[in-house]
């Protein structure tokens, strides 16, 4: 079973800290996201990675930046935590190429609050 | 740019009956997937359903059918024999072939099964 984990579920941070956010896949993903969910407005995407290295902005990139340094691993970062920024974080990853099915495998999410 | 419409923020319905999630959704495009995926509360997201915008056959999983109408772009989803585990945020996705597996999600249905 393809198995995403995060390195929180629940997180509180104080405005102005810096905040990690850690997601791990085991199914040698190429392709992983980092998603925010808040009521009404379904899941949207911050960033996503399709390879070691590589990033692309998403829908809603402001305030946030992301790192991959292992095919495994995706990580966001809060630079400088702000209030608005309390919300659930999901991590997803998907196959490409022939093994792209198009489904995402989703982590059990991090609910952050910034105070 | 695609849009998904989920209408219905919130739904009920008594144990054992059906119940029917509605989405629409807005593309130029003419190959692509379209998913439901449950969040039951405080557990991960997981895919309920996929459907492949060629087939005209609606996909069914045990309980779980879809009703894909491609002309007027709405994918609809019927629980049948609802059971206290459907309780759950429901959300319908849309992917294109092009689109580097990049999913667009509805605002979500949250589904209550009543005893």
């Amino acid at each position: 079973d393809v198995k995403v984990t995060q390195s929180s579920r629940y997180l509180v941070k104080r405005t102005g800290e810096k905040v990690f956010l850690e997601c791990v896949q085991d199914m040698d993903h190429e392709n992983m996201f980092w998603y925010r969910q808040d009521p009404g407005l379904g899941l949207r995407l911050i960033y996503f990675s399709y390879d070691v290295k590589m990033k692309e902005k998403g829908d809603i990139p402001e305030g946030y930046s992301v790192s991959r340094e292992k095919k495994e691993r995706f990580s966001l970062i809060l630079e400088s935590a702000s209030t608005n920024q309390t919300s659930m974080y999901l991590c997803a990853s998907v196959g490409a190429g022939s093994r792209a099915t198009y489904e995402q495998y989703f982590g059990p999410g991090t609910r952050l609050t910034v105070t | 740019a695609q849009t998904v419409t989920q209408s219905q923020p919130e739904m009920s319905v008594q144990e054992a009956e059906t119940v029917t999630l509605s989405c629409t959704y807005d593309t130029s495009e003419n190959n692509y997937y379209l998913f439901w995926y449950k969040q039951p509360p405080s557990r991960q997201m997981i895919l309920v359903i996929r459907q492949e915008a060629y087939k005209q056959q609606n996909a069914t999983e045990n309980r779980f059918s879809v009703n894909f109408q491609k002309a007027a772009k709405s994918f609809s989803l019927k629980i049948s024999d609802s059971q206290l585990g459907d309780t759950a945020m429901y959300f319908c996705a849309f992917v294109s072939y092009d689109a580097g597996n990049m999913l667009t999600f509805g605002g979500g249905t949250r589904l209550m099964v009543k005893p």
